[in-house]
């Protein structure tokens, strides 16, 4: 089973950032099968970045993702009130695990 | 629009048995690999099964791999998942999610997800 570990575990910022969470996998992910989500309380995921670097339907390019084999990112570039949530990396060539999440709050 | 709505949630006692039904419409479910994923309370998510569009290949995690049962009926465009023997460490939100993208070369995370039915495993 692949481990992913993201880090931090929490970051707090203000609106107007720029923010990179990390997710670092424990053997190389097949063909960058990486994605991420966003998750509100109380709300589904939503699915933010597949592929490693491509946005899924509707997400802002204020989101991007990079990196490959065990390192990636996902980088905010200039943060709305609304894109305080938690986050989760989640690779999906290996069978299917998901990272332990970041909370991005507000400082 | 796509619409994924799951039912049979509930309480259940450890040991007991429980099945999920998920409700698709508004796509054509027979070209997409559906998944269930799991939240424990104040916790992150868990990938829990995973089964191909035509229902030949099915993928279950190690926690409940021999214990739960993944299934689909295309005609119905209904995906269930039996779940037996179950555990307090079970209890989650469990979530139905289809891929992002029809079954294809390229694997596909989960796009489109239903609103969540609580399971609760307790005496």
């Amino acid at each position: 089973e692949i481990v992913l570990t993201q880090s931090p575990d929490t970051l707090s910022l203000s609106p107007g950032e720029r923010v990179t969470l990390s997710c670092r996998a424990s053997q190389s992910v097949s063909a960058s099968y990486l994605a991420w989500y966003q998750q509100k309380p109380g709300q589904a995921p939503r699915l933010l970045i597949y592929g490693a670097s491509s946005r899924a339907t509707g997400i802002p390019d204020r989101f991007s993702g990079s990196g490959s084999e065990t390192d990636f990112t996902l980088t905010i570039s200039r943060l709305e009130p609304e894109d305080f949530a938690l986050y989760y990396c989640h690779q999906y060539g290996n069978s299917r695990t998901f990272g332990q999440g970041t909370k991005l709050q507000i400082k | 629009e796509v619409q994924l709505v799951e039912s049979g949630g509930g309480l259940v006692k450890p040991g007991g048995s429980l099945r999920l039904s998920c409700a698709a419409s508004g796509f054509i479910f027979s070209t997409y690999t559906m998944s269930w994923v799991r939240q424990a309370p104040g916790k992150g998510l868990e990938w829990v099964s995973s089964i191909s569009s035509n229902g030949h290949y099915i993928y279950y995690s190690d926690s409940v791999k021999g214990r739960f049962t993944l299934s689909r009926d295309n005609a119905k465009n209904s995906l269930s998942l039996q779940m037996n023997s179950l555990r307090a460490e079970d209890t989650a939100v469990y979530y139905c999610a289809r891929d992002f993208k029809p079954q294809g070369v390229l694997a596909m995370p989960a796009g489109s997800w239903g609103q969540g039915i609580p399971v609760t495993v307790s005496s």
